[in-house]
């Protein structure tokens, strides 16, 4: 069963627009969220987290949104540059259980001139 | 330093035969986790070590699955005997600490089982 869940296997954005990626999850445990990017033959690299008491969290071009009643997340890029275009995959993790990460399936973003 | 270094990159192997993953977790990180990677389930988790000894180890798919950190420096993750189904990317990430949740992921090994 898939606790983390990104229902969109890809977007189509254009270059300058804004870029949302959602992700839901089901385990109420969860209380600290990441995203990660990854390039093709590299491995995800991290991107930006947020705790669960916060609902929101901004680094530059993005932002994480976090709405714990609806437990759901969403990656916001703006604006969006053809160098953003990877997976993007969210992740999931429990107080005390360190680094220990549920992966959703991932979006692929694909960022057009 | 290097950052996560596994090898081989790539590993083409036929059904039936043994299959050996390494890695070298960043120098000083004391967590380490195997992921593998497929189209339907992107990133599971396989097993994780906290200093060397193994915690978690539920999501190890089958007894032909093992894993092993016999040192700080070092993991295997070994498939006996392999199957095309195994076909995946596996990836191998360490971290520093109970209060680091960002893990730092090796390039991973793409495993062709023919």
């Amino acid at each position: 069963d898939q606790q983390v869940k990104q229902n969109s296997p890809s977007l189509s954005v254009q270059e300058g627009r804004i870029s949302i990626l959602n992700c839901d999850y089901t385990n109420s445990m969860f209380d600290y969220f990441l995203w990660y990017k990854k390039y093709p033959a590299e491995g995800p690299t991290f991107l930006i987290s947020i705790s669960s008491i916060k609902d929101k969290n901004e680094d530059g071009r993005f932002t994480v949104f976090l709405n714990k009643s609806a437990k759901h997340l969403s990656l916001h890029i703006v604006p969006s540059q053809p160098g953003d275009s990877a997976v993007y995959f969210c992740a999931a993790s429990s107080t005390g259980t360190a680094s220990k990460l549920t992966f959703g399936t991932g979006t692929r973003l694909q960022v057009t001139l | 330093d290097a950052g996560v270094i596994q090898s081989p990159r790539h590993e083409v192997t036929e059904m039936g035969q043994e299959v050996t993953l390494r890695c070298k977790p960043i120098s000083g990180h004391d967590y380490l986790f195997w992921y593998r990677q497929t189209m339907m389930r992107g990133l599971e988790l396989l097993i994780y070590f906290n200093n060397n000894v193994p915690i978690d180890d539920s999501g190890m798919p089958e007894d032909r699955f093992s894993a092993k950190m016999p040192n700080a420096s070092f993991s295997t993750l070994k498939i006996q005997p392999s199957e095309p189904r195994d076909s995946a990317v596996y990836f191998c990430a360490s971290s520093l600490g109970v209060s680091s949740t960002e893990a730092f992921f090796g390039q991973g090994t793409r495993l062709t089982v023919v």
